[in-house]
C-alpha cells in the first residue's frame, strides 16, 4: 500500500467549479509539497506545508497533522488549470528518501 | 534567471546500451535528485545527492548510477539499458529538503527497444 494516496483520481469540472483534491498519508511526516504537472510533462512546485494553510491566488492548501490529511483548493477553475495534481509527503526523519509521491490527480476543466 | 535543463530531452537506445541523462542546474542549490515517472507508479526516487562527492540510492536504484563532481551536474547512467527503463526521467534541485521547494527539470522521455 502506498504510503501517500490521493482522491480522486481524475476529476472533470466546468469552469468556475470550485475544486477540492485530497492527499492523506499513512505516517509522520515532516512536511508536505503540493506539485503540478502540465499537459506537456513539466513539473512545477506550488506549495510546501508543514502546518496550517498557505494561499496563492486561486490556489489554497491546507493540512491537518494529527488527521494526516491535505487538501488542496482551486476558487474559481478556469481551463487553464487543467493539469496533473501530486502531493508529495517528506517523511519524518529527513533526507531525500523520505519524500514519497501520491500517484495524482488527473484534473481537467471545461469551459 | 537561474534554471535547470535536463539533455536529450528525447532518447531513443537498445537493450545492453550504456546511456547517460544529463541534468544541469544555475541555482547553485547542494541537493539534486533524480525521478522516474511511469504510469500507474507516479514519480519515484532513483538517486539523490547532498553535495559534492555525495551520492545516495534511492528507491528504485537498480541498474542506474549517479556521479557529482560539482555542484551544477548530476548525470544519471544506466549502465546497460533494459526495456523496463524505458520512463520520463526527471531532475530536481532544492537548496534544503525540509524547508524548500524542489525545481524540476523538463524531463527525458527514454524508449529502450
Amino acid at each position: 500500500k502506498n504510503e501517500v494516496e490521493q482522491s480522486p483520481q481524475n476529476l472533470t469540472a466546468q469552469e468556475g467549479e470550485f475544486i477540492t483534491i485530497n492527499c492523506s498519508y499513512s505516517v509522520g511526516i515532516s512536511a508536505l509539497h503540493w506539485l503540478q504537472q502540465h499537459p506537456g510533462g513539466g513539473i512545477v512546485s506550488l506549495f510546501m506545508l508543514s502546518s496550517g494553510k498557505k494561499k496563492h491566488g486561486r490556489l489554497i492548501a491546507t493540512i491537518n497533522i494529527q488527521e494526516k490529511h491535505s487538501s488542496l483548493h482551486i476558487t474559481a477553475s478556469h481551463p487553464r488549470d487543467s493539469a496533473v495534481y501530486i502531493c508529495a509527503a517528506l517523511l519524518s526523519g529527513g533526507g531525500a528518501d523520505g519524500l514519497t509521491f501520491g500517484k495524482g490527480t488527473h484534473l481537467i476543466i471545461q469551459p | 534567471d537561474a534554471e535547470i535543463t535536463q539533455s536529450p530531452r528525447h532518447k531513443i537506445t537498445e537493450t545492453g546500451r550504456q546511456v547517460t541523462l544529463a541534468c544541469h542546474q544555475t541555482w547553485n542549490h547542494n541537493n539534486m535528485f533524480w525521478y522516474r515517472q511511469d504510469l500507474g507508479h507516479g514519480l519515484r526516487l532513483i538517486h539523490y545527492s547532498y553535495g559534492v562527492q555525495d551520492t545516495n540510492k534511492g528507491e528504485v536504484s537498480d541498474g542506474y548510477s549517479v556521479s557529482r563532481s560539482n555542484t551544477e551536474d548530476l548525470p544519471l547512467t544506466l549502465e546497460s539499458a533494459a526495456s523496463s527503463q524505458t520512463s520520463v526521467y526527471f531532475c530536481a534541485s532544492s537548496e534544503s529538503m525540509s524547508t524548500d521547494t524542489q525545481y524540476f527539470g523538463p524531463g527525458t522521455r527514454l524508449t529502450v527497444l
